[in-house]
This record gives structure tokens, C-alpha cells and sequence, in this order.
């Protein structure tokens, strides 16, 4: 079945450091792939998308890019601020829209020290 | 604020009770999540409805656990008999149907069984 493997944390950072949370996934077909950012006192939302391979999915500075070769797609972004700290779910979905059942990786908490 | 609402936010109850989460989702979102989240996990889901149709359930939906969509609108999460296995954060989460890859999350129901 699908899995996702993601970095353990917590992960402390300090203001404007690099971040790669990493994250390879087990799947038959070809998944869409995604991260998911949890702020605290919130739900989910999503934070990027890549739908098939070699695609880059960006947003607010962070991105990652869908490797079918290494099955990773790991987020990285190149300055981190204090508003980052939140928890990162990378996921992947089997279906062919995205809209299908989700597999969520166990998370990585972030924190960002000024 | 018109994003997926849950209700309620937090539930005590002890062991062998009947639990009732109730999720709306954003108005005109044709599907609905159900999904769970124990503590330093990533979200498990449960199962899913198009409209008011169930299309899916996991196995983790045991016979004690039942959900509902009745109008294609809201949705109902029963867990009946509780145990204290089932103490977890229940989130529901919509989105507009195929073709869309964005689920939205609500906040989550947390159940606590003493």
C-alpha cells in the first residue's frame, strides 16, 4: 500500500537558515504529491502540489520538487522567518485528481527562533 | 468566516458512552473527509462521501463508528461504545470534487475517553 516517509523532528531553526525537511514516499502508480502545513490553533491548509514527476511546486518561498526516480519530495525553503513554526505533513494522494484519499507522513515540527 | 466549521471542539465522555461530531463543510464542496489524528501521528483516513453518497470507509472504521451526509451537506461522525483507543483528534476536511486537488481542513473535534 501507499506510505509516506517523512524527517522526524521537532526541527529548531534560527531566523533566515536554510530548511529541507525530507520526505520519500511508496506508492504503485503515480501519485500526486503534497505538503501540508499546520500553524498552531489551525486546521490544515495546504501549502504546494506537484502532480506528476519533475514537477516543482512552490508557494510562500518554500518548494519542492517530485522525483520519481529517488521517490522524495523533499520541501525546502532558503530563508525561514519566526511565522514558518508550524508542523509540515508531506502526503500523497493515489488518484488520478488529487481528490481522493490522502496518505499523510507522521509530520515534523518546526520552530524558528528569532 | 465561511471555511469547514466543527463541532464540538472537544469532548470528554467515559468509556462505553456514545460520542457525535458534527462537520460543515464550506458550502458547494461536493466532498467530505473524515479523517483521524492521534497524538505524533499524521492525520488516518476514515472515510469519505460524494454528495450525500459514502464512497469509501477504512478499515480502521470499525462496526462501532458510523458517518452520515444525509442532504449532501452536513455530516455526522458516531462512535458508539467508546474506548479509550478511540481518544484522538477527529478532523473533517471538503473540497469541490473532481478535477480539484485542494482539501480544506476544519480544526478538528478532540475526543478524550476516560
Amino acid at each position: 500500500g501507499n506510505s509516506v516517509t517523512q524527517m522526524e523532528g521537532p526541527v529548531t531553526l534560527s531566523e533566515e537558515a536554510f530548511l529541507t525537511i525530507n520526505c520519500t514516499y511508496t506508492a504503485t502508480g503515480y501519485p500526486s504529491l503534497f505538503w501540508y502545513v499546520q500553524y498552531p490553533g489551525e486546521g490544515l491548509q495546504l501549502l504546494l502540489k506537484a502532480t506528476k514527476a519533475d514537477d516543482k511546486g512552490s508557494n510562500k518561498g518554500f518548494e519542492a520538487t517530485y522525483r520519481k526516480e529517488t521517490t522524495s519530495f523533499h520541501l525546502e525553503k532558503g530563508s525561514v522567518q519566526v511565522s514558518d513554526s508550524a508542523v509540515y505533513f508531506c502526503a500523497l494522494s493515489g488518484g488520478p485528481f488529487g481528490n481522493e484519499k490522502l496518505t499523510f507522513g507522521t509530520g515534523t515540527r518546526l520552530t524558528i527562533i528569532p | 468566516d465561511t471555511g469547514v466549521s466543527q463541532d464540538p471542539r472537544h469532548k470528554i465522555t467515559k468509556r462505553g458512552q456514545n460520542v457525535t461530531f458534527r462537520c460543515d463543510p464550506i458550502s458547494e464542496h461536493n466532498r467530505l473527509y473524515w479523517y483521524r489524528q492521534t497524538l505524533g501521528q499524521g492525520p488516518e483516513f476514515l472515510t469519505y462521501f460524494q454528495n450525500e453518497a459514502q464512497l469509501e470507509k477504512s478499515r480502521l472504521l470499525s462496526d462501532r463508528f458510523s458517518a452520515e451526509r444525509p442532504k449532501g451537506s452536513f455530516s455526522t461522525l458516531e462512535i458508539q461504545r467508546t474506548e479509550q483507543g478511540d481518544s484522538a483528534m477527529y478532523l473533517c476536511a471538503s473540497s469541490l470534487g473532481t478535477g480539484s486537488w485542494e482539501l480544506f481542513f476544519g480544526e478538528g473535534s478532540r475526543l478524550t475517553v476516560l
